[in-house]
């Protein structure tokens, strides 16, 4: 029940493209969900977050939409750039629970 | 930068042996959170500190131990090291026992040979 499912494993996307990573969680407690950028040899660093009273969040390039009743959340990467090569996780937190449990990660790589 | 320090940044260690893994939390950060990052299994919480006091627990093994001290340090403690505990560990931050807002540090990469 605590589990969050992040699909795909790895991806390749083309520049000026649109990168969707997709998490899916089945604990309805939780009610903040982050997505976590993390370069080789660093530690993750937050990148946006949502929580689950608006469907969408935008910052920039990057766009979370939320599914409550679906119980599914992504990550939309707009006209990507060989910078935003990195590895992304999704988590997800609740109230009162303030441990973040994480998604497997999703490599993803940008190439010219 | 996020304002977590973590030493080392690397430890090369036998199996068998003990290691000590140091945490700084961002000024005036109360939470400190550890996590094990291996190649199969992503990022696992292992355990919570809140001011001083254990908050949570997850998947940490008995083998490991940590603190949190007054001036809200923390320490995590490997003992009896085996060569699967070979992972990076990350410690993170958070404002207060509610803020689900983490800030991870660099990590601490970890080789039992």
């Amino acid at each position: 029940q605590q589990q969050v499912k992040q699909s795909p494993q790895s991806l390749i996307v083309q520049k000026g493209g649109i990168s969707i990573i997709n998490c899916a969680y089945e604990n309805t407690a939780f009610d903040y969900f982050p997505w976590y950028q993390q370069f080789p040899g660093k530690g993750p660093a937050l990148l946006i977050a949502i929580r689950p009273d608006v469907s969408e969040k935008k910052e920039g390039r990057f766009t979370i939409s939320f599914n409550k009743s679906a119980k599914q959340f992504s990550l939309h990467i707009m006209d990507s750039q060989p910078g935003d090569s990195a590895t992304y996780f999704c988590a997800a937190g609740g109230l009162g629970n303030e441990k973040l449990t994480f998604g497997t990660g999703t490599r993803l790589t940008i190439i010219p | 930068d996020s304002g977590v320090t973590q030493t080392p940044k690397h430890l090369i260690t036998a199996t068998g042996q003990r290691v000590t893994l140091r945490c700084s939390p961002r000024s005036g950060d109360l939470s400190v959170y550890w996590y094990q990052q291996s190649l199969d299994q992503g990022l696992q919480f292992l355990i919570q500190y809140y001011n001083g006091e254990e908050r949570a627990k997850g998947n940490i093994l008995e083998r490991f131990s940590a603190q949190q001290f007054p001036d809200l340090h923390s320490e995590l403690n490997l003992s009896s090291l085996e060569l699967g505990d070979s992972a990076l560990y990350f410690c993170a931050s958070s404002k207060s026992s509610l803020s689900n807002i983490q800030y991870f540090g660099a990590g601490t990469r970890l080789s039992v040979l």
